[in-house]
């Protein structure tokens, strides 16, 4: 089953701050977060591997709930060149089956 | 540029044909995914190959058949498809193919398919 995301879609003005959250109902191992622009294959954003881990990436980081089974990306300072549909990612253990997220669509206006 | 090419980038065929989509990595990955991606609707995942042998099928109909010949190229052979098929399909890859590191994928810019 898929991993949900919220909220579906979300308006920002330049320069607002957005969160998306990811949740699932099996166990998470990994997360990772893709940006897919209009007409474009999906870009890598970053990979989560531990528990309560953060990353970041310029003014875009993501936290790893593991106990919650859930992770967020908080999106800071938002830029024109946010905008884009974004998935979270996860495999099940023990199995080659990668899957996405419900998706997340941003739309930064200037 | 990300390292994965796909041809063709566009595709409209009869419910009778029989097309063959084809994807190129030069990233030296051992993993190739087909994914496929309908308006409105999240990524869904077809197979998997690692080292050139199928290791998920994700309940795919029959009237796709994929095929990986070697570490580089993937392709996916279309026969006798319905117009729900129309969709984007997006190939990738990736060095891991298991493991918490198999969700770093490289994707190609997709073929749209239309079947009319």
């Amino acid at each position: 089953q898929q991993p949900v995301q919220s909220p579906q879609a979300v308006i920002l003005r330049e320069g607002e701050d957005a969160v998306i959250n990811c949740s699932s109902s099996k166990a998470l191992y990994s997360v990772h977060w893709y940006r897919q622009k209009h007409g474009e294959a999906p870009v890598f954003l970053m990979i989560l591997l531990k528990g309560g881990e953060q990353k970041g990436h310029d003014k875009i980081s993501a936290s790893f709930n593991e106990k919650k089974q859930q992770s967020s990306l908080y999106l800071t300072a938002s830029q024109l060149s946010y905008s884009g549909t974004y998935f979270c990612g996860t495999i099940t253990s023990g199995t080659y089956k990668y899957i996405f997220g419900t998706g997340t669509r941003l739309k930064v206006l200037a | 540029e990300t390292g994965v090419t796909q041809t063709p980038r566009h595709l409209v065929m009869g419910m009778t044909n029989k097309k063959s989509l084809k994807c190129e990595q030069h990233l030296g990955h051992n993993a190739m995914y087909w994914y496929k991606q309908s308006a409105k609707k999240p990524l869904e995942l077809m197979f998997v190959y690692s080292l050139e042998e199928r290791v998920e099928n994700n309940s795919v109909p029959s009237r796709f058949s994929p095929e990986c010949p070697n570490s580089s190229h993937l392709f996916l052979h279309l026969h006798t498809l319905q117009p729900e098929d129309s969709a984007l399909y997006l190939c990738a890859s990736s060095q891991d193919p298991s493991g918490p590191r198999a969700g770093e994928l490289f994707f190609g810019e997709g073929s749209r398919l239309t079947v009319l």
